[in-house]
């Protein structure tokens, strides 16, 4: 996917585990974002990155925190995790308007 | 808040028709304005892209914009099985910034044989 990888590609965890998904680049990309999809509710973003170490919550961060200390890798975590939380999780990348590109996605499943 | 709305379908057109796809916003400073395709267990991948009032033709594929009526369509024509997929809408409002684009929910676009 254009130099963009996410890992692991599926997790099933317990509830109030803490869980870790990474987004990686080759792209040298300025921004990063996090996405949850869900049925009936879309592409819904939850954090994103307009550089190293900034970071900026979007519409449904709570529960969520993120990490960019390089600029080709994203992580996201879950402090604890719930069964709300159970998702598929997609990493985008882009520098413009015209380049957003998807990651391949992360199926997580809280039990 | 700001609200990109599709009809979720399920839009099921013959083999060879034009399928058309709509998608209206609520932002009127909204500024671009794109169609994603996701297949099945796939990620989104950008087909289409526009920024000013009119039509811009990509192949079978054909986006309008009108934004004083704040709509934006997708047309495909001879529609091919393989257009069987979700067909999501995008909204941008601002050409800066950090680009992030508000996603309708998608609509499911089957196309039969």
């Amino acid at each position: 996917d254009a130099g963009i990888t996410q890992s692991p590609r599926h997790k099933v965890t317990e509830t109030g585990t803490p869980v870790t998904l990474r987004c990686h680049q080759t792209e040298n990309h300025r921004y990063m974002y996090w996405y949850r999809q869900d049925p009936g509710h879309g592409l819904r973003l939850i954090h994103y990155s307009y550089g190293v170490k900034d970071t900026d919550k979007g519409e449904v961060s709570d529960g969520y925190s993120v990490s960019r200390s390089k600029t080709e890798d994203f992580l996201l975590t879950l402090e604890s995790a719930t069964s709300s939380q159970t998702s598929v999780y997609f990493c985008a990348i882009s520098e413009s308007l015209s380049d957003y590109t998807f990651g391949s996605g992360t199926r997580l499943t809280v039990v | 808040q700001k609200e990109v709305e599709q009809n979720s379908g399920p839009l099921s057109v013959p083999e060879g028709a034009i399928a058309s796809l709509n998608c209206t916003y609520s932002d009127r400073v909204s500024q671009s304005f794109f169609w994603y395709r996701q297949y099945s267990g796939k990620s989104p991948e950008l087909i289409m892209s526009i920024y000013s009032n009119g039509d811009k033709e990509d192949g079978r594929f054909t986006a309008q914009l009108n934004k004083a009526s704040q709509y934006v369509s997708l047309l495909i024509r001879d529609s091919q099985p393989s257009d069987s997929a979700t067909y999501l809408c995008a909204v941008t409002t601002g050409s800066g910034g950090s680009y992030i684009p508000t996603f309708g929910r998608g609509t499911s676009l089957i196309v039969h044989p």
